[in-house]
């Protein structure tokens, strides 16, 4: 299977602890993607890589999120100090750089914060 | 900021006929438009896209319509069958930036 992995696929977390989530693309796409799904909603976008510059920030990102791609493969999404408004399915897609590309997306990590 | 929204929460159709999942944007801006579809416990799975120099883009039984003056497109899937059943998210970008999703329709289709 070649597709987008995401790991963990459910984490549950006490509220003010650290998570850590990873995500690995298709080997061939160069961009890499974080959204964040809550019930009854569409992916609500994060942040975005080409290669292991992150290009974008939503400006919904506080600054507990930090996302990284230390070599322009895996990505990993942190969230520090959590809060229960995080709880949410965090998806990860990727795609390749050129013009109309769509995204590729994982099955995602489902959060609870408790 | 609601830039796509996809006003029906559900839709109901009998298999064979046709479905007609509709979704409006606000930003003049889009230029790439994609249909996406979830099954539980998965993510979005890409199904069709339509850039805005097209107004129409034909895929075996799914069709997707753009109308760029009345910043509207549609998603029409003939003949609707069982495993069709899914929510469906309307998507767009511009410049090759980053996706703006709507809030999904639901279909269900009935045997």
């Amino acid at each position: 299977d070649t597709g987008v992995s995401q790991d963990p696929r459910h984490k549950i977390t006490k509220r003010g602890q650290n998570v850590t989530f990873r995500c690995d693309p298709i080997s061939e796409h160069n961009r890499l993607y974080w959204y964040r799904q809550t019930l009854g909603q569409g992916p609500e976008f994060l942040t975005y890589f080409q290669n292991e510059a992150q290009l974008e920030k939503s400006r919904l990102l506080s600054d507990r999120f930090s996302a990284e791609r230390p070599k322009g493969s895996f990505s990993t999404l942190e969230i520090q100090r959590t809060e229960q408004g995080d709880s949410a399915m965090y998806l990860c897609a990727s795609s390749y750089q050129g013009i109309h590309s769509p995204l590729h997306f994982g099955n995602g990590t489902r959060l609870t914060v408790t | 900021d609601q830039q796509v929204k996809q006003n029906s929460p559900s839709l109901s159709v009998q298999e064979g006929r046709i479905s007609i999942l509709n979704c409006d944007y606000t930003n003049s801006m889009f230029d790439y438009f994609l249909w996406y579809k979830k099954y539980p416990a998965e993510g979005p799975t890409f199904l069709i896209s339509i850039s805005s120099i097209k107004d129409k883009n034909e895929d075996g039984r799914f069709t997707v319509f753009l109308n760029k003056s009345a910043k509207h497109l549609s998603l029409h899937i003939v003949p609707s069958q069982p495993g069709d059943s899914a929510v469906y998210f309307c998507a767009a970008s511009y410049n090759n930036n980053d996706m703006r999703f709507g809030a999904g329709t639901r279909l269900t289709v009935k045997p």
